[in-house]
């Protein structure tokens, strides 16, 4: 059974960068797909992106110019970054694992975007 | 991208009906790769379908999924009170995966 858990400062200003950290618990890190999801308060789900071990990614279109999510296999951690933030990046963030379907979930983290 | 569009928005059942919640696609899901979530408030979701009709690991059997294309179906054929929450639909047979914007199921 793995365990994700989610961590970096919950509030964040106007136009600096978010930075996550998700660490992984469990023997699973070095053979899967690793990504991240984020849910505006009262909002839906959106999908970021995800990493493979090897360091290939895949991201939203959407956040594509502002993202980048990276691993580090000797903390299995891995990295979510997304700069020039708005108050339209309020959200909670969550890792997840798998590429497809997203059986393991972090709790999530409330990331608030204000002066 | 594709659509997801779940309807209805919120459903209102007694413990112990089925509830029927509907995700259409806005283009042919690829593979009929489209998993349903469960989320609780305060919680992360939780996987409880994938490959359209696969229960996940520890989901009862009153949980079921079926579909092909772009129309899909989660049914609860009993609800239990735990399974009042959130339900989103999810298809990650094409880049960007995308989620639905949810059902509520409400006790009426």
């Amino acid at each position: 059974q793995v365990q994700l858990q989610e961590s970096g400062p919950g509030l964040v200003k106007p136009s600096e960068t978010l930075s996550l950290t998700c660490t992984v618990f469990g023997d699973s890190f070095s053979t899967n797909y690793w990504g991240w999801i984020r849910q505006p308060p009262g909002k839906g789900l959106e999908w970021i992106g995800y990493i493979y071990y090897s360091g290939n990614t895949n991201y939203n279109p959407s956040l594509k110019s502002r993202v980048a999510i990276s691993i580090d296999t000797s903390k299995n951690q891995v990295s979510l970054k997304l700069n020039s933030v708005t108050a339209a990046d309020t959200a909670v963030y969550y890792c997840a694992r798998g590429h497809h379907d997203h059986r393991d979930w972090g709790q999530g983290t409330l990331v608030t975007v204000s002066p | 991208e594709i659509v997801l569009t779940q309807s209805p928005g919120t459903l209102s059942l007694s413990p112990g009906e089925r509830a029927t919640l509907s995700c259409r696609a806005s283009q042919s899901v690829s593979n009929n790769y489209l998993a349903w979530y469960q989320q609780k408030p305060g919680q992360a979701p939780r996987l409880l379908i994938y490959g359209t009709s696969s229960r996940a690991i520890g989901i009862p059997d009153r949980f079921s999924g079926s579909g092909s294309g772009t129309d899909f179906t989660l049914i609860i054929s009993r609800l239990e009170p735990e399974d009042f929450a959130v339900y989103y639909c999810q298809q990650y047979g094409d880049s960007p995966r995308t989620f639905g914007q949810g059902t509520k199921v409400e006790i009426k």
